[in-house]
This record gives structure tokens, sequence and C-alpha cells, in this order.
């Protein structure tokens, strides 16, 4: 199984609201990573774990808050976001956090609309 | 910093007509990605790329890597418009957690 899911598919979101994003693997992986990606142009890091420790965060404004529970599981928390926050989140996971050395596996994403 | 360039950014092509998108990085790396990504999904692997000299092919999609210029094709032979899409290649840096992107090629066959 190579498959990663992401929930929900589509959300539209008020700025005021709160929401969450949720990414699961079950492939073993230990590291796991949220991207960002705009319309035409290529995904942008956010977060990445590796075992279920937070390793990087790319200066992401808090109203980002990723967490994630257990090995197969990651959560990306959304409260207070701005429209230009509209995007594909982007969910992967690799066997370890060595960098690009693991092929990343990337879900389908959650486009997101804050209106 | 790592920097990945991709060109063109934009190729509209004839079926049945042959092209390359090239790939240039600007650091050491033994490991480069392509991807495809249709409007509005998510990206899927085409190729993984571990060394100098590999080549892969898959349909009428070739990949290959030369670390030593740094630089990666992507050659397409006898396009059909089911490859029409938009194609990222990847580059892996060799300390780190990061994958690189670049600016992706928007491929358009016509008919």
């Amino acid at each position: 199984d190579t498959e990663v899911t992401q929930t929900p598919k589509h959300l539209v979101m008020g700025m005021t609201n709160k929401k969450s994003l949720k990414c699961e693997q079950h492939m073993g992986h230990r590291a796991m990573y949220w991207y960002k990606q705009k319309a035409k142009k290529p995904p942008e890091l956010m977060f990445v774990y590796s075992y279920e420790k937070l390793s990087i965060n790319e200066s992401v404004p808090s109203r980002f808050s990723p967490e994630c529970p257990n090995s197969s599981l990651l959560n990306l928390h959304l409260h207070a976001l701005q429209p230009e926050d509209s995007a594909l989140y982007l969910c992967a996971s690799s066997r370890t956090a060595t960098g690009g050395w693991d092929e990343q596996y990337f879900g389908p994403g959650t486009r997101l609309t804050v209106t | 910093e790592l920097k990945v360039e991709q060109n063109p950014l934009f190729l509209s092509m004839q079926e049945g007509k042959n092209y390359t998108i090239y790939c240039n990085y600007s650091t050491t790396s033994d490991r480069l990605y392509w991807y495809r990504q249709d409007p509005g999904k998510s990206l899927e692997s085409l190729f993984v790329l571990l060394s100098n000299g590999a080549v892969k092919q898959e349909g009428r999609l070739m990949a290959s890597l030369d670390t030593k210029a740094r630089l990666s094709t992507l050659h397409i032979t006898a396009a059909v418009h089911d490859l029409s899409a938009t194609y990222f290649c990847a580059v892996a840096e060799t300390s780190g957690s990061r994958l690189t992107f670049g600016e992706g090629t928007q491929l358009t066959v016509n008919p």
C-alpha cells in the first residue's frame, strides 16, 4: 500500500473559523510533510515531522498549527486564516526525513478556500 | 541555497512531435525526481533518478541525469494529447530534509 490519504478533499472556511486537515499513511513511514501549493506554482514546504517530532517549520504563520499524534497521522489545524491562504494543501510521507533521499509519496491534497 | 531552474516554463507542441524539458540545479545532488501534475490534482511520481548517468523510460517519456553538469532532461517522444499537464523536477539536498522544486513546465499537446 503506497497510499497517502487526505481529508477533506475540499474545504471552504471563513476567516474566523477553526478547521483541521487530516493526513494518514500506513506505509510505516516515519517522516511526514505539509506543503502549500498556489495555482501554477510549485509546492512550498511548510512543515516536516520526523519520528513524530517537528523538525522543520519554514517560518509558517502561527495561524497554521501542525500536529502529529502518531506515526501514521498528521493534522494541520487552521485558525483565523486569510484569503491569501487559499491553496492546495498537500501532505506527503517518506521512509525517513533524510531530505529527498527517500522518495516522498504525495496525497491527493485538500483544496482550501478562505472567504 | 539550492536553486532549480526548469525550461521552458510553457511548451505548446503538436501531437507526434518530440521535445525536451530541461532541469538545471545549482549544487551537488545525486537524486532527482520528475513529477506530473494535472490541473487540480496532486503530484504523480514519474521518475526517480539516483545517480550520474541514470536513464529511465516509461512510455513516451524518458528522463536522464547528468550530475556533473547538474542537469536532468525529460524527453517526450511522439507527443499525444494525454501528456498535457504540468511537469516538475525536484532535487534532493545532500543535507537537510528538503526537496527543491523547479517552477514547472506547463505542457500543452495540440491535435
